[in-house]
């Protein structure tokens, strides 16, 4: 059974701090790993992935990759209330996505 | 308009009617995915497609079917739906050589008394 672990939350930040979801996986086969932000009441969209172990930057946000641990974690700075919403870790098994449970992240002005 | 949509965005049916949920999508990728999102579950895989003569089954295919009619269309049935089948459901595309990216419809949200 593949599986991707995440806290569920609620995560509260202050406006303006670092915001740092975390996320586990069970396969050490995994190649890719993704990071989805839903508002609630919509859809899920991508917000960046990650392939190689390491960091990988895109404007606030930064994504994390260990696989020796088998974590991926994604780092938002400068946080802001728009942040506000649930992120899910998702993980690349051969064809098929699998997904975390996510984690609500609240973020306080 | 939306590159991907779903219909009906909203249903309420009961035990044992068949219903059915459609997706269609604009961007012309080839692979098509249901999913259903339930608190604290995150999404499921239900069922996805390659293809149109391709159809796989997900993780939680029980109780469920789909038909891929075109390119652009992926339907997926209840046969005869049961309460816990009441859930949020997504169809989702991908591009063959960018299949990383999923893009989700704004979803179906589905209530079974």
């Amino acid at each position: 059974q593949k599986e991707v672990e995440q806290n569920s939350g609620p995560l509260s930040v202050p406006e303006g701090a670092i915001a740092s979801l975390n996320c586990t996986y069970s396969d050490r086969g995994s190649q890719s790993f993704f990071w989805y932000r839903q508002y609630s009441g919509k859809s899920p969209e991508l917000i960046m992935f990650i392939y190689s172990n390491g960091d990988k930057e895109d404007g606030r946000f930064t994504a994390q990759l260990n696989k020796a641990s088998q974590y991926v974690s994604l780092l938002i700075r400068d946080s802001q209330p728009s942040d506000s919403a649930t992120y899910l870790c998702a993980v690349l098994y051969g064809q098929n996505f699998v997904f975390g449970p996510g984690t609500r992240l609240s973020v306080l002005p | 308009d939306a590159d991907v949509t779903q219909t009906p965005r909203n249903r309420i049916t009961k035990t044992g009617k068949r219903i059915m949920l459609e997706c269609s999508q604009t961007k012309g990728h080839d692979r098509m995915y249901w999913y259903r999102q339930d608190p604290g579950l995150g999404l499921r895989l239900i069922y996805y497609s390659f293809d149109v003569k391709d159809i796989n089954k997900g993780e939680i295919s029980d109780g469920y079917s789909v038909s891929r009619q075109a390119q652009a269309k992926f339907s997926l049935s209840l046969e005869s739906a049961i309460p816990n089948q009441t859930a949020l459901y997504f169809c989702a595309t991908s591009d063959w050589d960018s299949q990383e990216t999923q893009y989700f419809g704004p979803g179906t949200r589905l209530l079974v008394l």
